[in-house]
Formats: C-alpha cells, structure tokens, sequence
C-alpha cells in the first residue's frame, strides 16, 4: 500500500512567522510532488510542484525535497491569516503505470493567528 | 476561461437508491479524475480517464460505483444502491496530460453528497 504521511496539525503560528509542514512518502520511484491548499468547503488549489531533489522558491512559498528521505516539506514565510487552510501533500504514483495518478495525504491544517 | 464544472453541487439521497454526478473538464484536457474525501480527510483517488486509453478504475470502492466519459469530454459517476458510507464530497479533476507525471490537476468545486 503506497501512502503519503502528513501531519493533521492543526499546526498554528503567529503572524509573520515561518510555517513549516512536512510530507513523508512510502513509494521509492515518485518523480513528481505537488502541494495543493484547500480552504475551507472549498476545492483544493495547487500552489508548489516539485521535481529535482533541493528546494524550489515561489514568493513566500519554499518547496524542499529530499528523495534519499523520501521527504517533502513546504515553508510558507511570512506566514499571513489568509494563509490558513489545509494543506496537501500528493505525490505522482508513478509505478501505477499511469503517470498521472496522485496519492494524496490526509492534510496539514494551518492556523495563522493574527 | 471556464474551469473544471461539476453538478450537482450538492445532492441529497436515500438509501439504496442511485445517484449521478457530473463532471465537465477544461476544454482540450484529456485527462480526467474522480476523488472522494470524506469529513476531515484527505482525497481518495476512484478513476482516471486519459484519452482514448481504458480507464484506470483501481480506486473504486465496490462494483457499486461506475463512470463513463463520453466523447472524451464530460463523465459521469453513478452510484447505484447508495449507502451511509458514501456520503462525502467527489471531486473532479481534469489536467492536460503531457504523460511526463508532472501536469497540474484543476478541480472543480465538487459534489456533496448525504445518504440518509
């Protein structure tokens, strides 16, 4: 059984603070690592894809990804009262044969108190 | 341009009877996924359609559930004889799949279905 672990939190910082949230993985060949937020009652929304081991900057976004660790993390800076939601790590399954195919883990959920 | 529609958006049911639930890609997406997430979970994948290929159906939970993407456009998810247990939101998602494993899925607002 392939799985992605997260932590369900919720996970609270200060306003302007640096949130960090992790993802761990079971399946050795995924290629591709996505984090998608979801605000409440609404539908998720990608906002970092990560492919080559290092990290990957957006804005206040930071992607890392340790392939040898199977680890995944995201760092939002700066964190914003709007940044809270939850967050999804998904990784590609990409032994399934069809490229396209996400696990997804349960979600981090993010509370930033202003 | 138009994103990912999908109706209804919410859907309330017996038990035991059937339900249908749409989905309406990006124009020009060829590929096409149904989740489900249930309270305070994350998303199970159900079904992928890519192109003219055979699904992948390696997610469906019971031969209760089917779906069909007609044309290479719209799908449908049936559930037939619903149970409690169904009741959670099905997310569709569509994606231009350019088969390198690393094209964005955009979904749509999803379906809330309750069995009573």
């Amino acid at each position: 059984q392939k799985e992605v672990e997260q932590n369900s939190g919720p996970l609270s910082v200060p306003e302007g603070a640096i949130a960090s949230l992790n993802c761990t993985y079971s399946d050795r060949v995924s290629q591709s690592f996505f984090w998608y937020r979801q605000y409440s009652g609404k539908s998720p929304e990608l906002i970092m894809s990560i492919y080559s081991n290092g990290d990957k900057e957006d804005g206040r976004f930071t992607a890392q990804l340790n392939k040898a660790s199977q680890y995944v993390s995201l760092l939002i800076r700066d964190s914003q009262p709007s940044d809270s939601a939850t967050y999804l790590c998904a990784v590609n399954d990409y032994g399934s044969g069809n490229t396209g195919k996400l696990i997804f883990g349960q979600g981090t959920t993010l509370q930033v108190k202003p | 341009g138009a994103g990912v529609s999908q109706s209804p958006s919410n859907k309330v049911t017996e038990k035991g009877k059937d339900v249908e639930l749409r989905c309406d890609p990006i124009s020009g997406h060829t590929a096409l996924y149904w989740y489900r997430q249930s309270l305070g979970q994350g998303l199970e994948f159900l079904i992928y359609f890519q192109g003219n290929s055979a699904p992948d159906k390696s997610g469906l939970p019971s031969d209760r559930f089917s779906a069909e993407r007609t044309g290479g456009s719209v799908s449908t998810l049936t559930i037939q004889r619903t149970q409690q247990e169904d009741s959670a939101v099905y997310l569709c998602a569509s994606s231009y799949e350019t088969g390198g494993g690393t094209d964005t899925q955009y979904f749509g607002p999803g379906t809330r279905l309750t069995v009573l």
